[in-house]
């Protein structure tokens, strides 16, 4: 099946600092990713859906200027942290949709976040 | 907002037993998803169903979409350890946006 990929895999930061996260589509192009985030033991959330070439929609209650999204080619979306604190301490996931339809949703492998 | 809640919650089997979860959402779905979830990793797709009362093998696992479309059902026969991990029902939304159930923690034992 098709790969996408996360980078880091694991982050630790200090309170205040900005974190990027990475999610590329390895072998296939990818006009609609989307971001989760997903705290222990629970389910996935989505936070926002990032669309190549314009800006991303968040959902409701995920602040835009906190979590900033680019999505600036075919195969790349990154996830901005900014100004991380330990709230935002969590396992972030992202997924990227091929053409065919909501199945071909691939998700990356996960980025843990911890903000000390 | 759409809800998916999945039962049971968690549960421990012995190998070579089989399972079975279930998802109800609030509200019609006309796709269901089932993915698995392995420890400190993303989501991967086990079954897609696209319509009422289809019912869909990959492997020793089956899935069913309920005819009210409100539900959907998994099961897992003859579980190994491997099969250990989150179970996770979604259903798209919206812009292909997809919510995920609450989720089935599976755990074996041997």
């Amino acid at each position: 099946g098709a790969v996408v990929s996360q980078h880091p895999s694991r982050v630790i930061c200090k309170s205040g600092t900005s974190v990027k996260i990475e999610c590329r589509s390895l072998d296939f192009q990818a006009t609609t990713m989307f971001w989760y985030r997903q705290f222990p033991k629970k389910s996935l959330m989505l936070m926002a859906t990032s669309n190549e070439g314009s800006k991303a929609t968040y959902e409701q209650g995920v602040e835009k200027d906190k979590f900033l999204i680019n999505h600036a080619s075919l195969t790349l979306s990154t996830l901005t942290v900014t100004s991380a604190h330990p709230e935002d301490s969590s396992f972030y996931i992202c997924s990227a949709r091929g053409v065919a339809g909501v199945d071909t949703q691939y998700f990356g492998p996960g980025t843990r976040l911890t903000v000390l | 907002g759409q809800q998916l809640n999945q039962s049971p919650q968690s549960m421990f089997i012995q190998e070579g037993e089989d399972v079975s979860m279930n998802c109800t959402s609030s509200s019609i779905f006309n796709t269901w998803l089932w993915y698995k979830q392995d420890p400190g990793e993303g989501p991967v797709l086990l079954i897609a169903l696209y319509k009422a009362g289809e019912l869909t093998s990959n492997g020793r696992l089956t899935a069913q979409f309920g005819i009210t479309r409100k539900d959907s059902f998994l099961n897992i026969s003859a579980s190994i350890p491997s099969d250990v991990g989150i179970y996770f029902c979604a259903g798209p939304g919206t812009a292909s946006k997809l919510t995920f159930g609450t989720g089935t923690r599976l755990q074996v034992t041997l």
